[in-house]
């Protein structure tokens, strides 16, 4: 299976900064196969994006989604007070369909 | 508006099976799969199988296989989730997810989520 590997765990961060998540495949995932989630506490995830770079319905655009290969990210620019969470990056490549460890960015 | 609505917690004893069900509204129910994820305390999701909905065919992680039971109530617009001989390991909440499109197993819409609890 493939493994997802998310870098940093944590991002501690200031409202109007950018955030940028990284996830990293344990062997190459086409670009159509990556997806992001948002999760908040007690919520279910919430679709961010898929096809590395395609944002979900209702998503702003200071979300961007770039990579290819083993190495993808997403970048948050201008941090709002509500993208606080934690993000999950998702290949459906091949199965098992897999999950990253996420990252949680939180107010610093 | 497409709403996933799952049933009620369960708290369930060592051995014991579940059954979690999930009833699809706001779409027509046999045009997209359904996917059912887990997530464990403090733990990455972790999927765990789809259901076809028009042919019912389904797919499930090798992980769970043996264990999971996937059906579908076409006339009740509702999906099932059986999993069988429960451990403490399976204490977790579990989704049920729409797939977007086909071949392209993402999850574009969630319900929200069932606490299954696993304790003698």
């Amino acid at each position: 299976e493939i493994v997802l590997t998310q870098s940093p765990d944590t991002l501690s961060l200031s409202p109007g900064e950018t955030a940028t998540l990284s996830c990293r495949a344990s062997r190459p995932v086409s670009t159509t196969y990556l997806a992001w989630y948002q999760q908040k506490p007690g919520q279910a995830p919430r679709l961010l994006m898929y096809g590395t770079t395609t944002r979900a319905t209702g998503v702003p655009d200071r979300f961007s989604g770039r990579g290819s290969g083993t190495d993808f990210a997403v970048t948050i620019s201008r941090l709002e007070p509500e993208d606080f969470a934690v993000y999950y990056c998702q290949q459906y490549g091949s199965s098992p369909l897999t999950f990253g460890g996420g990252t949680k960015v939180e107010i610093k | 508006q497409v709403h996933l609505v799952q049933s009620g917690a369960e708290v369930k004893r060592p051995g014991a099976s579940v059954t979690v069900s999930c009833e699809a509204s706001g779409y027509t129910f046999t045009n997209y799969a359904i996917h059912w994820v887990r997530q464990a305390p403090g733990q990455r999701p972790e999927w765990m199988g789809w259901i076809n909905i028009d042919s019912g065919n389904t797919k499930y992680s090798q992980k769970f296989q043996g264990r999971i039971t996937i059906t579908r109530d076409t006339s009740a617009n509702t999906v099932y989730m059986e999993l069988s001989s429960l451990r403490s390991e399976d204490t977790a909440v579990y989704y049920c997810a729409r797939n977007y499109r086909g071949s392209l197993e993402f999850m574009d819409v969630w319900g929200q989520g069932t606490t299954v609890t696993v304790s003698s």
